[in-house]
């Protein structure tokens, strides 16, 4: 079965960066793409950008630009997502998703999630 | 502030339908396809409705998704407790060249 395991709590201070990861297991990772979705406490979503696994094409959201990269590891099955300059307002549990095989902008199976918290 | 507009809070009693509404412009409802997802309390969000109106195979067809021009639609008819949740709609967005989700909708089943 498709499972995305995410990396654990992360605790961060202003400024400092963040590299969360998204092991996927049950399916051809090279196959489909990787979205990364954040959501702030008692907020709704909102998509960072995505990955191809097949050949590292990458679209980041306007609001991160500059600010993160997104990797993928086709040896060990695992995409990451790195956030440098974290704020405050970056506290937010972060989900990597995968593309769905309908070939468009939905995604259909989600990593648990992982807590970053930043605070001084 | 959403580029996409869903009422807040939705409510219904069990074995009602109810219908959550998302609003957005040309450059992401009016010219793409519209996907919805659920969002239990505490969990990650599950995919309900893809390309407008398709539902995956493990989605009871008590969800359906519309879209008439610049406005999508989910409906859930029979309601149960176990909806109560958040429903999120999607797009692509042609102007941002990227996804956009509306602000969701918290569904309360009375």
């Amino acid at each position: 079965q498709v499972q995305l395991v995410q990396s654990g709590v992360e605790v961060k201070k202003p400024g400092a960066s963040v590299k969360v990861s998204c092991k996927a297991s049950g399916y051809s990772f090279s196959a489909y793409g990787i979205t990364w979705v954040r959501q702030a406490p008692g907020q709704g979503l909102e998509w960072m950008g995505w990955i191809s696994a097949y050949n590292g094409n990458r679209n980041y959201a306007q609001n991160f630009q500059g600010r993160v990269t997104m990797t993928t590891d086709t040896s060990t099955s695992t995409a990451y997502m790195e956030l440098r300059s974290l704020r405050s307002d970056d506290t937010a549990v972060y989900y990597c998703a995968r593309d769905s095989p309908h070939k468009g902008y939905d995604f259909d199976y989600w990593g648990q999630g992982t807590l970053v918290t930043v605070s001084s | 502030q959403s580029v996409m507009t869903q009422p807040p809070s939705a409510s219904g009693t069990p074995g009602q339908r109810v219908t959550i509404s998302c609003s957005g412009s040309s450059s992401n409802i009016g010219g793409n396809y519209v996907y919805w997802y659920q969002q239990l309390p505490g969990t990650a969000p599950k995919l309900l409705i893809y390309r407008n109106n398709q539902r995956p195979s493990r989605v009871p067809d008590r969800f359906s998704g519309s879209k008439s021009g610049t406005s999508a639609s989910l409906a859930i008819s029979g309601l149960r407790s176990e909806d109560e949740a958040d429903y999120y709609c999607a797009a692509w967005d042609d102007s941002l060249s990227g996804v956009v989700f509306g602000g969701g909708t918290k569904l309360t089943v009375l």
